[in-house]
């Protein structure tokens, strides 16, 4: 049981190129979100789904797409790479919402770098 | 809005003495309430929650956290601190997703 796997972990991008952050999860959860860490900012929701074909924004969004075309994955797309989005990202699932508490389960994360 | 803070960046204890880890919180309605630890390099992992009942919950490692109402408040606990529990440590709170405080980095020192 791998859990939530994050790849690449590492990346350097161009400002304006474009890639995606793969996530992928075998715990069959329906919950699975995107985060961003920012040293000393704490973790932003970027979108978050609540299960395959739905997803929905979250804090922070702008510059960013997400797709759920099936229960294990959830990628993440930056289309137009800044260097703000330079940044630490998290995927994460959960069996059921956080409307029931459920605990996250968490990606070691990529991190990114745009210059 | 949902929201919490973490008013201590940092908290420096010598190990074996009990540590505090604090957070406050603002809600509307009932909270649920969340501890997550980080070590260098990985993801969150899940310490402990607050959803109703007794407000002394045990969590993963020996961490609790006390839930208190009338203070707003839900701060992790332990009683004898490991130099290992030194990592970065986030409170959460129940919104459509988590949301997270900045954490506080809790150091140990032998």
């Amino acid at each position: 049981n791998a859990g939530v796997t994050q790849t690449p972990k590492f990346r350097i991008l161009k400002i304006g190129q474009s890639m995606t952050l793969q996530c992928t999860q075998d715990m069959n959860h329906n919950y699975m979100y995107w985060y961003r860490q920012d040293p000393g900012m704490g973790l932003k929701l970027i979108y978050y789904s609540v299960g395959a074909g739905i997803t929905d924004k979250g804090e922070v969004p702008n510059g960013y797409n997400v797709s759920r075309s099936t229960t294990e994955d959830f990628p993440l797309r930056l289309e137009l790479a800044a260097p703000s989005q330079t940044s630490v990202y998290f995927c994460a699932s959960s069996t059921r919402g956080q409307g029931a508490g459920s605990p996250l389960h968490f990606g070691n994360g990529t991190r990114l770098t745009v210059t | 809005a949902q929201s919490v803070a973490q008013p201590e960046d940092q908290v420096n204890v010598a190990e074996g003495n009990p540590l505090t880890v604090k957070c406050t919180y603002s809600v509307s309605g009932n909270p649920y309430l969340f501890w997550y630890v980080q070590y260098p390099n990985r993801g969150l992992q899940f310490l402990l929650k607050y959803i109703t009942g007794d407000n002394l919950v045990k969590g993963s490692y020996g961490f609790e956290a006390e839930f208190n109402k009338s203070q707003t408040s839900f701060h992790l606990k332990k009683p004898s601190a490991l130099v290992s529990d030194s990592a970065l440590y986030f409170c959460a709170v129940r919104d459509s997703a988590l949301i997270f405080g900045k954490g506080t980095t809790l150091s140990v020192s032998s």
